[in-house]
């Protein structure tokens, strides 16, 4: 059970616009600032979106992220096949003293 | 270009030991915090320990905690998992990760730590 809460599973059609939820409490989420990674098959997660909707250089504007209180989402506009990975929210838990994750939220391209 | 390569995983018994070792390339190391982050075989990510620059600061996830021990050596761009009193729930992929917080976060691409009898 992780301490932040993703749906299992995602799906859209190309072009289609996907949100993807993240549920977190006061000691995370509602007090830190949320990254998002991506990790395509059989490959090392890569950092997507951090400081909830700032995109490192090469990351397409088609990804943005935002936050609400102690909720963070995901939003990919303009979805291609090649947006099919799994993709995970982080942050720190000042209760735990450490980083929390996600359980990762599959996201397929129909 | 920037690397980060991880050894030291393989195949050990219940109660052993591991060290993992990761290899930074390409940035200069002794300027970003590092961290340990595992994968079980078809699950999520789970974070096992975080150390600050200069080693000051160190955090471990609780299931790890005073079985893991984390260090580095910055003159040789080294960051090291010593894993005592394995488990089987140890049994995972770990990824060496650069700073998970800034736009500079990277990973690598991990090694395989098989905890069985």
């Amino acid at each position: 059970q992780s301490v932040l809460t993703q749906p299992p599973s995602a799906s859209g059609t190309p072009g289609q616009r996907v949100t993807i939820s993240c549920s977190g409490s006061s000691s995370n989420i509602g007090s830190n600032t949320v990254n998002w990674f991506q990790q395509l098959p059989g490959t090392a997660p890569k950092l997507l979106i951090y400081t909830y909707n700032q995109r490192p250089s090469g990351v397409p504007d088609r990804f943005s992220g935002s936050k609400s209180g102690t909720s963070a989402s995901l939003a990919i506009s303009g979805l291609q096949s090649e947006d099919e990975a799994d993709y995970y929210c982080a942050a720190w838990d000042d209760s735990l003293n450490g980083v929390v994750f996600g359980g990762g939220t599959k996201l397929t391209v129909l | 270009e920037v690397q980060l390569v991880e050894s030291g995983g393989g195949l050990v018994k219940p109660g052993g030991s591991l060290r993992l070792s990761c290899a930074a390339s390409g940035f200069t190391f002794s300027s970003y915090n590092m961290n340990w982050v595992r994968q079980t075989p078809g699950k999520g990510l789970e974070w096992v320990s975080s150390i600050s620059s200069r080693s000051i600061y160190i955090y471990y996830a609780d299931s790890v905690k005073g079985r893991f021990t984390v260090s580095r050596d910055n003159a040789k761009s080294s960051l090291f998992l010593q894993m005592n009193s394995l488990r089987a729930e140890d049994t995972a992929v770990y990824y060496c990760a650069r700073d998970l917080w800034q736009p500079e976060s990277y990973w690598g691409q991990g090694t395989l730590v098989t905890v069985s009898s």
